[in-house]
């Protein structure tokens, strides 16, 4: 099957701890996202790559980086510098006429 | 950069009265794309609009998109409990192969 693959669905980590969110796609998309979601809020962008070896910050990248050596995966890190990082992380691909996106990682910070 | 808007934000509506979102876009996009998210789940792909003034429905959902192709709107007739969700309108970035997201409309619809 075709699709994108988010792991873990939940996460729990200790302050001041950098944690990494996994993203795959296989359905041979150039484009893949990163996105924020707080509780009744939409979507924030945090970084996109358009490209292997590339990747643009989006709305709110401080305290996260990200790194695009495959085509099919797009790791997200949560560094301690980010203030608020407890939320709801989307990732996902696109062409230019439709995006899929993973069942997304919901990271708790304690 | 490319900006999508979406209004509105929230709207909370009885089972039964019809919802309107809209969504505007700062430069002319090819095609344009509306996604729903249920509660706790992840943006689900609805559909694509590509023409000029293009109308396409949906069992109740009826999606339209400007003569410009800067504009669309997603309305939905006589709600119901199953439409709650977040519904997002996305765009194509010229010379790019990404898409740039609006905010989202949140739907509440109370039996």
């Amino acid at each position: 099957d075709g699709g994108i693959t988010q792991s873990p669905k939940y996460l729990f980590r200790k302050e001041g701890q950098n944690v990494t969110l996994s993203c795959e796609q296989n359905l041979n998309h150039d484009a893949m996202y990163w996105y924020r979601q707080d509780p009744g809020q939409g979507l924030r962008l945090i970084y996109y790559s358009q490209i292997v070896n590339d990747f643009q910050k989006g709305d709110i990248a401080e305290g996260y980086s990200v790194s695009r050596e495959k085509k099919e995966s797009f790791p997200l890190t949560v560094t301690s510098a980010q203030k608020n990082p407890t939320a709801f992380y989307l990732c996902a691909s696109s062409s230019s006429a439709e995006a899929f996106f993973g069942q997304g990682t919901r990271l708790t910070v304690v | 950069g490319q900006q999508v808007m979406q209004i509105p934000q929230y709207q909370h509506v009885q089972e039964g009265e019809d919802f309107t979102t809209y969504c505007n876009s700062s430069t002319t996009l090819s095609n344009i794309q509306w996604y729903k998210q249920r509660p706790g789940g992840h943006p689900v792909f609805l559909i694509q609009l590509v023409k000029s003034g293009e109308v396409k429905k949906q069992k109740r959902l009826t999606f339209q998109f400007g003569e410009a192709k800067k504009n669309s709107s997603l309305h939905i007739t006589a709600t119901q409990t199953t439409d709650v969700g977040t519904y997002f309108c996305a765009g194509p970035n010229s010379g790019y192969s990404t898409l740039t997201f609006g905010k989202g409309t949140m739907l509440l619809v109370s039996p």
